[in-house]
């Protein structure tokens, strides 16, 4: 089955404890992005990469880091997270930004940074 | 001013009536037009999608693009309880690498 799985679901931290949220891709996409939801603010893109080793900011990219390392899978870093990073996060996968018919989210992560 | 302008509802309606979503935008790049349904704890899920302008219409839903005013619709006919989500719109220019969201407008259709 086609998916893109998140762990963990629901993470629940304290301020400057460094984490890690995984996303892995059964399908072989070359493109990979994280986003993150919040009420009001709809989707925000955070990173996105196009290939290994190749990444590029999203429009929020402050506090986070990510990696593409293999194929499959695009971790998003939070080296030290703040109370203003308690969102759903939001992986997704596709051939590229705008090939529809192979565009797939993950479940989501619901973090929250006391 | 935001790139894409989504009224975020919350819109409640009857079963069976007309649903029509609305998202405008100022990026006269943007191309390829999404439609996203979100259900509660769910990620999002691609509902519909058009290239540049013009209508495209599956089952009970039908999406519009009208370039010249820069607004985009969804429509859902015989609306049903089932069709209770969030509904995004979002939006990329040619060769972009990246979408561009609206806020998402809560849809709830009442039995």
């Amino acid at each position: 089955e086609a998916q893109v799985t998140q762990n963990p679901r629901y993470l629940i931290t304290v301020t400057g404890k460094k984490l890690t949220v995984t996303c892995s891709q059964n399908m072989n996409h070359e493109y990979m992005s994280w986003y993150r939801q919040d009420p009001g603010l709809g989707l925000r893109q955070i990173y996105y990469s196009m290939n290994v080793e190749v990444t590029d900011k999203g429009d929020v990219p402050e506090g986070y880091k990510v990696s593409r390392k293999e194929k499959r899978n695009f971790p998003l870093i939070l080296e030290s997270p703040s109370p203003n990073q308690t969102s759903l996060y939001f992986c997704a996968s596709s051939w590229t930004p705008t090939r529809t018919d192979t565009q797939y989210f993950g479940p989501g992560t619901r973090l929250t940074v006391l | 001013q935001k790139e894409v302008e989504q009224d975020p509802g919350p819109l409640s309606v009857p079963e069976g009536a007309i649903v029509s979503l609305n998202c405008t935008y100022s990026n006269s790049a943007f191309q390829y037009f999404m439609w996203y349904r979100q259900y509660s704890r769910k990620g999002p899920e691609l509902l519909m999608y058009t290239y540049s302008s013009g209508n495209k219409e599956d089952g009970r839903f039908t999406a519009q693009v009208d370039k010249s005013s820069k607004y985009i619709s969804l429509f859902i006919r015989d609306s049903q309880p089932s069709d209770s989500a969030t509904y995004l719109c979002a939006m990329s220019a040619q060769g972009a690498q990246k979408l561009v969201f609206g806020q998402g407008t809560r849809l709830t259709i009442n039995p």
